[in-house]
């Protein structure tokens, strides 16, 4: 069975500060690892994803296979960057379904 | 830019009633999914749709649920008898197929509350 954790449900940091958001999986294949976002009355929305391997809004995770895990970060928050972050899963294949984590609520203060 | 849109946004319904979520995908896209989120909980798979059949199912996705393409652009969730639990927030996404096959873009969601 595929699991998506998150530790933090909620993360304050303060404008300019670097952030990270933790995410830890368990899943027995190779899976495919996403960041999806979601600001305030907004729908979610994919950030990254682990194979394109591009920086989004200055945002970067690096796919740690012996750790599990697939932290996100960016070295310079902003305020504009305070919503909720889902860390998500899907097994390797053609539009597998997506495992979410509880999500971490970031909040970024001026 | 398309984007997935759902009806109703908000849905009130008594237990035991049957509802029809209503959804229409990005129209070129070819997988569909359900997604629900309990208030305070996970958002959680409950079923993917493709060739007009599904693909994919969880637990969740009892008898009690159904799925229909009845036309080329709607995509519905049927909850035929429903319960106070299944009060929570209803997402529908699609998914092209294509190069970023795996990147589901998701609708605004329905709220089901269930009396």
């Amino acid at each position: 069975a595929q699991r998506v954790t998150q530790p933090e449900k909620l993360l304050s940091v303060f404008k300019g500060a670097p952030v990270e958001l933790k995410c830890n999986y368990s899943y027995s294949g190779s899976p495919e690892l996403f960041w999806y976002v979601q600001y305030s009355r907004q729908r979610l929305q994919l950030l990254l994803r682990h194979i394109s391997r591009e920086s989004i809004k200055g945002f970067t995770a690096d796919l740690n296979k012996g750790e599990t895990s697939f932290h996100l970060k960016k070295p310079f928050a902003q305020e504009e960057d305070s919503a909720m972050y889902y860390c998500a899963l899907s097994p390797s294949g053609s539009a597998r379904q997506l495992t979410f984590g509880s999500g971490t609520q970031l909040t970024v203060l001026p | 830019e398309p984007e997935v849109t759902q009806t109703p946004s908000h849905q009130v319904t008594q237990m035991g009633q049957e509802v029809i979520l209503r959804c229409v995908p990005i129209s070129n896209h070819l997988y569909f999914y359900w997604y629900r989120q309990i208030l305070g909980q996970k958002v959680e798979f409950l079923v993917s749709f493709y060739n007009n059949e599904i693909s994919e199912k969880s637990e969740i996705f009892d008898d009690q649920f159904s799925v229909e393409r009845p036309d080329g652009s709607n995509f519905t969730l049927k909850i035929r008898s429903t319960k106070l639990e299944d009060s929570a927030m209803y997402f529908c996404a699609s998914a092209s197929g294509g190069r970023s096959y795996n990147e589901q873009f998701f609708g605004p969601g329905t709220r089901l509350t269930v009396l």
